[in-house]
């Protein structure tokens, strides 16, 4: 089944620099790929959504670039804020679109 | 906007013990999941289900059962809890879409 590899586990930038988180897939046939952002005590929520025909998005300060050919996801933070730290989870669906497989997540910590 | 509620958020129970974590959507969704979340393993499906009565397996369903009794009420069993089952599990909705709405997770530890 599908593989879900996210680094770095943890990621700390001072306030106003750039967070890079990076996912990679294994299976080529991904069509769906999101990131989630969990603040603590909280469930996940929706950050952003990229389908297969897009390389680039960008939204609010978050920029989300697929790289199809190489199976990898990343996600960039520009000018990070201390209300930015969360724990940010890639995920990603075949087709069916309805069964997500998770990337283990990447706790950020923004210092002021 | 979106609401998913679980209950209870916080259990303790023993070993053998049994376990109900309870979720309840008003979405109108279909699709319905529970997740565990540890450290070092990230999100792990356990089951989930399409509609009253269907239930599909997700990737760790040893030592869980669950059951969607209504569209909104999806619940997880654990009939003989073990300390392995010690984490925080979080119930989901959606529409099909991929976008998940999570409800706030429900603390389970199993002494």
């Amino acid at each position: 089944g599908e593989q879900v590899e996210q680094r770095p586990p943890h990621l700390s930038v001072r306030e106003g620099d750039s967070a890079f988180i990076i996912c990679t897939y294994t299976d080529s046939a991904t069509a769906y790929f999101y990131w989630y952002k969990q603040e603590p005590g909280a469930g996940l929520q929706l950050l952003m959504s990229v389908f297969s025909n897009v390389d680039r998005k960008e939204e609010q300060g978050l920029t989300v670039l697929l790289n199809k050919k190489d199976k990898r996801l990343s996600l960039n933070l520009t000018a990070a804020h201390p209300g930015d730290s969360a724990v940010y989870f890639c995920a990603v669906s075949g087709g069916s679109n309805y069964k997500l497989t998770f990337g283990k997540g990447t706790l950020l910590t923004v210092t002021p | 906007e979106a609401a998913v509620t679980q209950s209870p958020r916080n259990k303790v129970t023993v070993t053998g013990g049994n376990v109900t974590l309870s979720c309840r959507q008003t979405n109108s969704h279909n699709y319905m999941y529970w997740y565990r979340q540890d450290t070092g393993h990230g999100l792990r499906l356990i089951h989930y289900s399409y509609g009253a009565g269907n239930l599909q397996i997700g990737d760790v369903p040893d030592g869980y059962k669950a059951t969607r009794t209504t569209q909104e009420d999806f619940f997880l069993l654990l009939e003989l809890a073990s300390p392995s089952q010690t984490s925080l599990y979080f119930c989901a909705s959606s529409g099909g879409t991929g976008q998940l709405y999570f409800g706030e997770g429900s603390k389970l530890t199993v002494l």
